[in-house]
């Protein structure tokens, strides 16, 4: 079965600093997705980043990155420019691809950000 | 992204009595809709997979009977909590996605459930 490791409870980054967070994941398939998903205050559950495990570029959305490293099964997420609004528990994700509909997510247990002003 | 609505945001019930949580995708048509609960600080804990047109696919140790999973359409999957208890207060949360093709699922913004 799929595991996603989250080995940061919690991470704290000054506003305009760099912060990456840490997620690793175990698999025996060659095809699956990942993401970053983040949770604010708010709770509302909003996708951050997207990588396709066939693709050998790291994904790439404005001041997030990945750094994908399929051999290792490593799925960091660097936030660049931290800003006060980047505050949030920020969860990795995987899912399965292989061809069903329903493969769902397995998540991490999460990484509580906080960004001092 | 896509958008997914969830009602009520909040419910407060008596023990003993039924709530019905309403998800909707607004833009897109959900071809698999997902039940999660959610207690404080911790990960999203996934309930139920459903199919529109299809019985819902629980998880291990959660009660079918407990809670019912309607998904009639394309847009709207319902759970139902029975004979609510104070020990199921807690965060649930839906998410839709597409159908194959569709990598990312689109999460409701939640209902927080508290039962007296």
């Amino acid at each position: 079965a799929q595991t996603v490791t989250q080995s940061q409870p919690e991470m704290s980054v000054q506003e305009a600093e760099t912060v990456t967070l840490s997620c690793t994941y175990d698999t025996s398939e060659s095809d699956y997705y990942l993401f970053w998903y983040k949770q604010p205050p708010s709770r509302q559950m909003i996708l951050v980043i997207r990588q396709e495990a066939y693709k050998q570029q790291n994904a790439t959305e404005n001041r997030f990155s990945v750094n994908f490293q399929k051999a290792a099964k490593s799925f960091s997420l660097k936030i660049s420019d931290s800003q006060l609004g980047d505050a949030a528990m920020y969860f990795c994700a995987y899912r399965s691809e292989d061809g069903g509909a329903t493969n769902k997510l397995i998540f991490g247990t999460g990484t509580l950000l906080a960004v001092q002003p | 992204g896509a958008v997914v609505s969830q009602h009520p945001s909040r419910v407060i019930c008596k023990s003993g009595t039924s709530v019905k949580i309403e998800c909707r995708s607004l833009d897109f048509q959900a071809t698999t809709m997902f039940w999660y609960r959610q207690f404080p600080k911790q990960s999203l804990m996934l309930m139920a997979t459903s199919n529109e047109g299809s019985k819902a696919t629980y998880e291990q140790g959660v009660e079918k009977d407990k809670f019912l999973i309607n998904h009639a359409s394309l847009t709207l999957s319902t759970l139902t909590v029975t004979s609510a208890h104070p020990e199921d207060s807690s965060f649930y949360i839906c998410s839709a996605r597409g159908g194959l093709g569709q990598e990312t699922q689109y999460f409701g913004p939640g209902t927080r459930l508290l039962v007296l």
